[in-house]
Formats: C-alpha cells, structure tokens, sequence
C-alpha cells in the first residue's frame, strides 16, 4: 500500500503569490491534518479534516485554507505568501480523528518563498 | 502559558549505550502522548504512543514512560546504535477532542560507532 503522498516534493514561489499544496492520505484513512514545520522547529499544527468537515485550525492567519475532497485527499492553499511561509509543509493521515493510533505523515513539501 | 519542551541541545552517546530523551509540557493535561522520529528532510514517523493511565511502554528496543503528575515523558533506547541517529519528536493533545496535536522541538540524537 502506498503511505501518504504529497506534491509537489519541492516549490520556490514569489512574495505575494498563490499556492496549492496536495495531499494523499493512505487508502482508508479519512482524517487528514497539516503541519508547518520551520527548520529546527517541531510542526505546528495548521489544519484538520475529517469527512470533509473541518475539525481544528491552528493558530495561522486566514491566508492558510484547506479543503478534503470526497476521496478524502486534501488541498492546502496559501495565498498572498510571505517569506516568513518558507518551511516543510506536511500533511499527516490517520485512521482515528483523535490520532490515538498515531500519524503517518508524508515527507512533505518544501516550499520556499523568495 | 502552555508550553512542551524537549532537550533543546543534541544528545551524544557511544554505540550500545541506552539513550534517554526527555519531553516536559506544562498547563497541558493531555489524555495521551505520542513520540516520532524524524531524519533530515523527511516526515516524522510515528513509534509509540502512551496513554495517561499507563505508566509505561515497550517496543522492541523502544521504551516510553509518561508521568502525568510530574508532566514529564522519558523516552528510552536500549542498546542504540548508529541507525537511530535522528530527531526524536513528542507530540500530545491538548485537550481530548481539540484535534490540534501539540509537538516539542525535538531532540536530535547522535549514536556514535
């Protein structure tokens, strides 16, 4: 079975621009979060889904939204980007909303904003 | 305020020895808690979770203990070897059903051959 999918693997985008990120959960999975993670931090908690509802947010501004699609993938988009928005971003799925059974994260795209 | 935090400076030990990680959280009273190990450039994978009630876990060479009065997870390696070089992240909830896990730093271990 694949794990969880991310692309793209690597992004370089311009200040102010527009991006979407995408996510594939493992088959079966129907919860999936996004994480930011700025290096040598830990990451940050941006989003959950779940059934294609919304079930946390973050602390992050209204530029960060997210969708899941009834196949349960999920779309992060960032508009109107920052340099400070440079970091690993990384979409984790789960079997169990609450994660009591852990995350399977994909390897993330990095995305660099210039 | 709410905080987790992790041994901020890397952790060296020579080969064979047992590793001993610490997670520390405070105003969190989290039902469980989860640890992860990260390589450079790749997403964390999921180890070992321990719940409040537990006071202990195993895992092959792996042990976690969580310490909800002392708000404190030990996470221990046994027999190390180079391979577990890596960050070793702790994550918790923060409130059961706030679907916003909480993760540290992470500790960046290095086994030494």
């Amino acid at each position: 079975d694949a794990g969880v999918t991310q692309s793209p693997t690597h992004l370089i985008k311009t200040r102010g621009q527009h991006v979407t990120l995408r996510c594939s959960p493992i088959s079966g999975h129907k919860s999936v979060s996004w994480y930011q993670q700025v290096l040598g931090q830990g990451p940050q908690f941006i989003f959950q889904y779940y059934e294609k509802e919304e079930r946390g947010r973050g602390n992050f501004p209204d530029r960060f939204s997210a969708r899941q699609f009834p196949n349960y993938s999920s779309e992060l988009n960032v508009n109107a980007l920052l340099l400070g928005d440079s970091a690993l971003y990384l979409c984790a799925s789960s079997s169990d909303p609450s994660q009591s059974y852990g995350y399977t994260f994909g390897s993330g795209t990095r995305l660099t904003v210039v | 305020s709410q905080k987790i935090e992790q041994n901020s400076e890397a952790l060296n030990i020579q080969e064979g020895k047992t590793a001993t990680l610490t997670c520390n959280y405070t105003n969190y009273s989290p039902a469980y808690l989860q640890w992860y190990r990260q390589d450079p450039g790749r997403g964390p994978v999921f180890l070992l979770l321990i719940r409040e009630n537990e006071k202990e876990k195993r895992k092959e060479r792996l042990k976690v203990t969580f310490d909800t009065t002392l708000k404190q997870s030990l996470f221990h390696i046994t027999a190390s070897q180079p391979a577990d070089s890596a960050t070793y992240l702790c994550a918790l909830d923060p409130t059961s059903g706030t679907y916003k896990y909480i993760f540290g730093t992470g500790t960046r271990l290095k086994v030494l051959a």
